[in-house]
């Protein structure tokens, strides 16, 4: 079984702080990583992919990965309090199988205080 | 209008009762998912499907079935619904090359 591990929070911050999400992953094949948004009782949408080690920046989001820690980080820049949601990191998982194709942890929730 | 659109929104129904729950899709993927999520326990893989003719079961399809009955359409069944099948269910689509997956907007199901 492939695993997806993220602290469940709630992470705190104030609003303008740098607010920080991270996940590890269990299978060192994996080679697509992405983040997702998820405001309660919303669907998740995609924010973030990533695919090769090192940072990748968008606007006030950073994907960072390393792959020999099997490691993938969201770094939020000045955080507002509408980026207060549950944030999913997702792998994908070659090998199929009834974990399907892409595999969830179960988020991190993210509360902005004004 | 959104890309990936389920139907109904919002369902409330009775413990034994049939219920269909529906997807389509204008994204043009080939895959095609259902996921359930109950607060605590996130998304878990009910079923997908990879085109028309391929479905798979995913970690928690027993009591649910589905139908892929095109390449935009990938409905989900539950047989004979119980209380602890009340939770949200979202449909997702994927291409082949990619493996992110786009989401509905999820329907909100209570099993009484």
């Amino acid at each position: 079984q492939k695993e997806v591990e993220q602290n469940s929070g709630p992470l705190s911050v104030p609003e303008g702080a740098i607010a920080s999400l991270n996940c590890t992953y269990s299978d060192r094949v994996s080679q697509s990583f992405f983040w997702y948004r998820q405001y309660s009782g919303k669907s998740p949408e995609l924010i973030m992919s990533i695919y090769s080690n090192g940072d990748k920046e968008d606007g006030r989001f950073t994907a960072q990965l390393n792959k020999a820690s099997q490691y993938v980080s969201l770094l939020i820049r000045d955080s507002q309090p509408s980026d207060s949601a549950t944030y999913l990191c997702a792998v994908n998982n070659p090998y199929g199988g009834s974990q399907g194709n892409l595999i969830f942890g179960k988020g991190t929730k993210l509360s902005v205080k004004p | 209008d959104a890309d990936v659109t389920q139907t109904p929104r919002n369902r409330i129904t009775k413990t034994g009762k049939r219920i269909m729950l529906e997807c389509s899709q204008t994204k043009g993927h080939d895959r095609m998912y259902w996921y359930r999520q109950d607060p605590g326990l996130g998304l878990r893989l009910i079923y997908y499907s990879f085109d028309v003719k391929d479905i798979n079961k995913g970690e928690i399809s027993d009591g649910y079935s589905v139908s892929r009955q095109a390449q935009a359409k990938f409905s989900l069944s539950l047989e004979s619904a119980i209380p602890n099948q009340t939770a949200l269910y979202f449909c997702a689509t994927s291409d082949r090359r990619n493996t992110e997956a786009f989401f509905g907007q999820g329907t909100r199901l209570t099993v009484v």
